[in-house]
């Protein structure tokens, strides 16, 4: 069982939604991050919390330590943030295990 | 300030010979991990290494895979006798350390075995 785990596995939404990716977790962490993977394979990372919320344009990120559980949201979506979301707990070591990542499709 | 690099981007190996990957940090970081990601499958942890000091390998293959951070120079990612089922894209990504999380990742190389 991935110690990491990452819901939905794929979502499509019209251009305009709101969009929401949740991340459960049951290992103790340092930090969780959350990241993007376009279809070319490159891998950016969006943010690193280890509490509370971070907002960065359309992108929020939350983290709730104490139930383990953080979110990724994506306000106004367009097709452009079509791509795959990874979320990924860091060790005290600062090695990441990852989420299976979720699959968000944005239509016109 | 440059990012991560990787070369090469694309490598295309026959079965039973060498790979060698290179990662080069960010100027100022001395950690970089190691990852893989199988087609079709996760990223997965490989190997974490600081300047001339392999910290955890336990991702590792415990053969034919091998890695190194020298003192100068980039980190290596080293697979001899690659098979087929090695084939993957290898990120490598590097941090400051000194108590910090941040991880910058490189843009990949996309191994093929034939």
């Amino acid at each position: 069982k991935n110690e990491v785990e990452q819901s939905p596995q794929n979502l499509t939404a019209q251009e305009g939604e709101f969009i929401t990716i949740n991340c459960s977790y049951s290992v103790g962490i340092s930090a969780l991050h959350w990241l993007q993977q376009h279809p070319g394979g490159g891998i950016v990372s969006l943010f690193m919390l280890s509490s509370g919320k971070k907002k960065h344009g359309r992108l929020i990120a939350t983290i709730n330590i104490q139930e383990k559980h953080s979110s990724l949201h994506i306000t106004a979506s367009h097709p452009r943030d079509s791509a795959v979301y990874i979320c990924a707990a860091t060790d005290s070591w600062g090695k990441l295990q990852f989420g299976a990542g979720t699959q968000v499709v944005v239509t016109p | 300030n440059a990012g991560v690099m990787q070369n090469p981007r694309h490598l295309v190996r026959r079965r039973g010979q060498e790979a060698r990957l290179r990662c080069s940090p960010m100027k100022g970081h001395s950690h970089v991990y190691w990852y893989r990601q199988l087609p079709e499958e996760g990223l997965k942890f490989m190997v974490y290494l600081q300047k001339e000091n392999i910290i955890d390998e336990s991702g590792m293959p415990k053969e034919r895979f091998s890695a190194e951070f020298p003192k100068e120079g980039p980190s290596i990612l080293r697979i001899q006798q690659v098979v087929r089922g090695d084939s993957a894209a290898y990120f490598c990504a590097s941090s400051p350390g000194q108590n910090s999380h941040e991880q910058y990742f490189g843009p990949g190389t996309r191994l093929t075995v034939t």
